[in-house]
């Protein structure tokens, strides 16, 4: 079955610094994949996906990148702000049925 | 719309109870999922519907039961409860359509501890 890595596992940067999460999938049948952002106490929330025939997408600060060929995809988040800080997840599906997720980073903004 | 809920938030359980965790949605979502949340591992698949009367298990099914009757609900059973089973359970759902399924909307969590 379709199995999702996700580095690092804890990462922490200074205010307005970049801040980049990497992940890699196993299934090549796998064709969209979404980031979740998980705030203390609350059910994860989507802040941006992406699906196979596309190779980067950017909303604002958050920009995500796929590669195919090698299976892996990234979530790269500039001016990284205080409220940044939250835990985040990768995930990987074969059109989003049975959502395999990555273990989670936990993101610190130090101000 | 209230979005997905969740009901209770907290549950604490003695090893052989069962319990049945609700979920609701009000946004007419075919897609529904049950996820468990562990330390360290992430969201885990439990079971998923495709839409009423139509369920299949994800990664982790054993020793729970779904089902579907309606496109509202998406009730989690636990048949007899054991100690592994504690975690944080979230409820999800999603629309479906031609390119599959997209975004999908979580509940604020049930927590579960089995003594």
């Amino acid at each position: 079955g379709e199995n999702v890595e996700q580095h690092p596992s804890t990462l922490s940067v200074q205010e307005g610094d970049s801040a980049v999460i990497k992940c890699t999938y196993s299934d090549s049948a796998s064709n969209y994949f979404p980031w979740y952002k998980q705030e203390l106490g609350k059910g994860p929330q989507l802040i941006i996906d992406i699906r196979s025939n596309v190779g980067e997408k950017k909303d604002q600060r958050i920009a995500v990148t796929l590669n195919k060929t090698a299976k892996h995809f990234s979530l790269h988040i500039t001016e990284t702000q205080p409220e940044d800080s939250a835990v985040y997840f990768c995930a990987a599906s074969k059109g989003g049925f049975k959502t395999i997720f990555g273990a989670g980073t936990r993101l610190f903004v130090k101000a | 719309n209230a979005g997905v809920t969740q009901t209770p938030k907290f549950q604490v359980l003695k090893t052989g109870q069962s319990m049945t965790l609700q979920c609701a949605q009000d946004m007419n979502h075919e897609y529904m999922s049950w996820y468990r949340q562990d330390p360290g591992m992430g969201l885990r698949l439990i079971h998923y519907s495709v839409g009423a009367g139509i369920t299949d298990q994800g990664e982790v099914p054993n020793g729970y039961n779904v089902s579907r009757s309606t496109t509202e609900d998406f009730p989690l059973r636990l048949l007899s409860a054991a100690p592994s089973q504690t975690s944080v359970y979230f409820c999800a759902s999603s629309y479906s359509g031609t390119s599959g399924v997209g975004e999908q909307y979580f509940g604020p969590g049930t927590r579960l501890t089995v003594t």
